[in-house]
């Protein structure tokens, strides 16, 4: 069983940049998406964007400008880089695996299937 | 970008019955890409259902997604006391969204 485990501070000052990492254990990170996810206290998810195992990119328009995710394949981990942060940041960081495979021609979405406990990150001076 | 709106935003009910709850979509979401994912207190989101009503592994058959176009519901036949918990739509349509969730709390 696939499993997922964020790290990286708990606590990142107003301006600078926050570096999380998502370990994948007892499985590959070979042929799947990563996503990485957020939950402010109180409030619902949002997505933040994806990693293809071959580098391959996607992020949430609203964040764009100033989110990174690269994977390292062979470290079977995935990280995210979000740059001037602000209180606004301050959340649950959750990574998860997306089920995609082709049929055919075309994409077959299964969920995001596994997830990471979550790792708090409070934006404070 | 698809923005998705459930209802109720929070629904109380008894163990036993049965829920409803509703997510609807601005725009068309192709039934394929929504998913659906439940969340207790200081966890993280599981999976439930995707491609609209398709139940992931383990996911009790009280679970039933339905839907096309802008509207997509799911029914939990049968509450037991732990299906209370908050629950959130998700769609992809380029980038993903979700819903803003439904809680489901114990009346």
């Amino acid at each position: 069983q696939v499993q997922l485990q964020e790290s990286g501070p708990g606590l990142v000052k107003p301006s600078e940049t926050l570096w999380l990492t998502c370990t994948v254990s007892t499985g590959s990170i070979s042929n799947y998406y990563w996503s990485w996810i957020r939950q402010p206290p109180g409030k619902g998810l949002e997505w933040i964007g994806y990693v293809y195992y071959n580098g391959d990119t996607n992020y949430n328009p609203s964040l764009k400008t100033r989110v990174t995710i690269v994977v390292d394949t062979s470290n079977n981990q995935f990280s995210l880089k979000l740059n001037s942060v602000t209180a606004a940041d301050t959340a649950v960081y959750y990574c998860a695996r997306d089920v995609w495979y082709k049929s055919g021609s075309s994409w077959v979405f299964n969920g995001m299937d596994v997830w990471g406990q979550g790792t708090a990150v409070t934006v404070s001076s | 970008e698809i923005v998705l709106t459930q209802s109720p935003g929070t629904l109380s009910l008894s163990p036993g019955e049965r829920a409803t709850l509703s997510c609807r979509a601005s725009q068309s979401v192709n039934s394929g890409y929504l998913t659906w994912y439940q969340q207790k207190p200081g966890q993280a989101p599981r999976l439930l259902i995707y491609g609209t009503s398709i139940r992931a592994t383990g996911v009790p058959d009280r679970f039933t997604g339905s839907g096309s176009g802008t509207d997509f519901t799911l029914t939990i036949n049968r509450l037991e006391p732990e299906d209370f918990a908050v629950y959130y739509c998700q769609q992809y349509a380029s980038s993903y969204t979700f819903g803003q969730g439904t809680k489901l709390e114990i009346k």
